[in-house]
This record gives C-alpha cells, structure tokens and sequence, in this order.
C-alpha cells in the first residue's frame, strides 16, 4: 500500500543551523510528492513539490527537497533555519486512482528552534 | 482572493450532537477533500468529491457524512456515531482534470466534545 514515513517526531535546530527532514514513501510507480508546513492551528501551506525532472527543486522560504528514487526518500533541507521556520512539516505523495486523486501524508516533524 | 474558507474556527459540542463544518472555495476546483488531524498521526481523509452529486469514503469515513450539491461548497457533518470527535478538521480542494494532486487548504476548524 502506498505510504509515507517521517522518522523524527520532534526535531531541535539552532537558529542559522542547518536543516534536514527526512521523508521515505513507498509507491509503484513514479511519485508526485510534496512538502507542507503548517504554523499552530492554521491550514496547510505548500513548500515545494515534485513531478519530474530535476530531483533537486526549490520551494518557498528557502527550502529544498531531493528527490532520490534509489532510497525512496525525498528529503526537505534549509541551510540556515530561522526561527519563524518553527512549525509543523508535512510530506505527502499523490495517489491517483480510478480516475481520483488524494494526498497520501506522513505523520508529520514538528521542527523547534533555540535562538 | 481566492481561496478556501472554513468555518466555524472552534466548535464546542455536546455528547450526541450532530453538527455541521462548512467549507466553500472559490479557486474554481473540481475536487474537494475534507481531512481529519490528530497529534502525531498527521492528516487523514475522511471523504473526497470530485465532481457535484459524487463523493467517496476514505479511510477513516464511519461517523461523518458529506454533500456536494454545489461545486463551491462541500460541508462535513460530524455525527453523534463518531466516537472521537475531539480534533482539528482540514478542508482542502484541487484540479481533477490534469491534476498533479497538488491541494490548497483551509485554516481549519477545531471541534471540541464537552
């Protein structure tokens, strides 16, 4: 079955650090995925995604993602975090089927900040 | 603007009670998704409609119930079957046709059971 894992729960950065998230998903065929970040109770915002091409591409506020087909991972990263990056990030990856669409989430990092 | 509102932003309701969360957009989005988020468990779905007079389960669909009579609007009922109620209710919408999956989102109601 089509899924995604964050393996870190919580995630503690000093401010200027660097940033890795990492993010596995298991799917057939060729993965559309995505990066989500979500402050204290408000909605979703997308960061970046990825349909095809070059498995480095860039998203908002300074984030990356690769994407690594070999390990199935599609890591978010942030070479100086700031301390309004403290939030909640989300990976997902599309599942099409039967002629629908839906994300497919992970359980989610929640990233803290030490200034 | 265009976008995706939700309302109410909090809830308070009594054991038994049904109640309804509302959801319009107005980005012109064929498909609509309504998610639930609990700590640590991330999103999950719990019904999808891609066109008007259609909507499907999700995972996790047993206590809520759905309507699509208009493409811009698509309210969740939170029924007195549903045995956790208590969470954070996601709506979000997106292309059908040609679609990359990608969903916008709303800034969520947050339902509370006394």
């Amino acid at each position: 079955a089509q899924s995604v894992t964050q393996p870190d729960i919580h995630i503690t950065v000093s401010e200027g650090a660097s940033l890795e998230l990492r993010c596995n998903y298991s799917y057939g065929a060729t993965p559309y995925l995505f990066w989500y970040v979500q402050s204290p109770g408000q909605g979703l915002q997308l960061l970046l995604k990825y349909f095809s091409g070059d498995t480095l591409v860039q998203g908002i506020k300074g984030f990356e993602a690769e994407f690594k087909r070999s390990q199935s991972s599609f890591n978010l990263r942030k070479p100086s975090v700031h301390w309004s990056d403290a939030a909640e990030y989300f990976c997902a990856v599309a599942l099409f089927s039967g002629g629908y669409n839906k994300l497919i989430f992970g359980a989610g990092t929640r990233l803290a900040v030490h200034p | 603007d265009g976008g995706i509102t939700q309302s109410p932003k909090y809830l308070f309701r009594k054991e038994g009670q049904n109640v309804t969360l509302s959801c319009e957009q107005n980005l012109n989005h064929d498909a609509m998704y309504w998610y639930r988020q609990d700590p640590g468990q991330g999103l999950r779905l719990i019904y999808y409609s891609q066109i008007v007079n259609d909507f499907q389960k999700g995972d996790i669909a047993e206590g809520y119930s759905v309507s699509r009579e208009k493409k811009e609007s698509f309210p969740l009922t939170v029924t007195s079957a549903q045995k956790n109620p208590t969470a954070f209710y996601l709506c979000a919408s997106g292309h059908r046709t040609g679609s990359t999956g990608e969903l916008f989102f709303g800034e969520g109601s947050r339902l509370t059971v006394l």
